[in-house]
């Protein structure tokens, strides 16, 4: 069975500029997940989508932070302008039912 | 937002040692999981713990989630190189199984042959 696949896997940009991050979850899973991963930290949870709807973007900086999942299949997580502070993993998870399946991560580096 | 601490934050043992590795909250979660997470790839669930109390085993990993759900722990007996990794603690604040989760900041865990 393939797993959830995230490109690219690494991305350096300056501040200011604008990155995407794409999600292929596994297939059938209904929910997906974008969670940001600071150096030393554990994943913080930053939107959770149920088919194309949003069931909880609380933690997501909207400001500068979007994420869509038109076709209820694939999503894309944008940040734009990219700040410092921004610099983590972006990990995607997809699940069916309790358990969530993490894909490999986007490393992310913004100087 | 409820929060998940997680000790010791680092843990570097010989090969064949016993560790304890805690995750503690002053909240209620309905379920805690536990991850391993290795460098460059994303957490993999280990086990979920659902009823206060309940005690998991996973060969040489034991888990134990407190009797009033707001601890959990994980006790690995002879610790193998293998067992390298940053585990994390994970937590569901109501049921059900699809909420995103709590993570603590979790324990990097080193082993020395």
């Amino acid at each position: 069975e393939a797993g959830v696949a995230q490109s690219p896997r690494y991305k350096i940009i300056e501040k200011r500029q604008s990155v995407a991050f794409w999600c292929n979850p596994i297939s059938g899973h209904a929910t997906l997940y974008w969670y940001q991963q600071i150096l030393g930290q554990g994943p913080k949870l930053l939107i959770q989508f149920q088919n194309n709807g949003v069931v909880d973007d609380s933690q997501l900086p909207k400001d500068r932070f979007s994420a869509e999942r038109l076709k209820g299949v694939d999503s894309t997580l944008k940040i734009q302008p990219a700040k410092l502070e921004d610099s983590a993993v972006y990990l995607c998870a997809s699940s069916l039912a309790e358990k969530q399946y993490f894909g490999p991560g986007t490393r992310l580096t913004v100087t | 937002t409820q929060l998940l601490e997680q000790s010791p934050q680092f843990l570097s043992i010989q090969e064949g040692e016993n560790l304890t590795v805690y995750c503690n909250s002053s909240s209620v979660f309905s379920s805690l999981q536990w991850y391993r997470q290795e460098p460059g790839e994303g957490p993999v669930l280990l086990v979920t713990v659902v009823t206060g109390g309940e005690v998991k085993k996973l060969k040489r990993l034991t888990f134990q989630f407190g009797d009033a759900r707001k601890d959990s722990s994980l006790h690995i007996t002879a610790a193998q190189p293998g067992d390298t990794g940053l585990y994390l603690c994970a937590g569901e604040e109501s049921g059900g199984g699809a909420d995103g989760l709590t993570f603590g900041k979790g324990t990097h865990l080193i082993i020395q042959p």
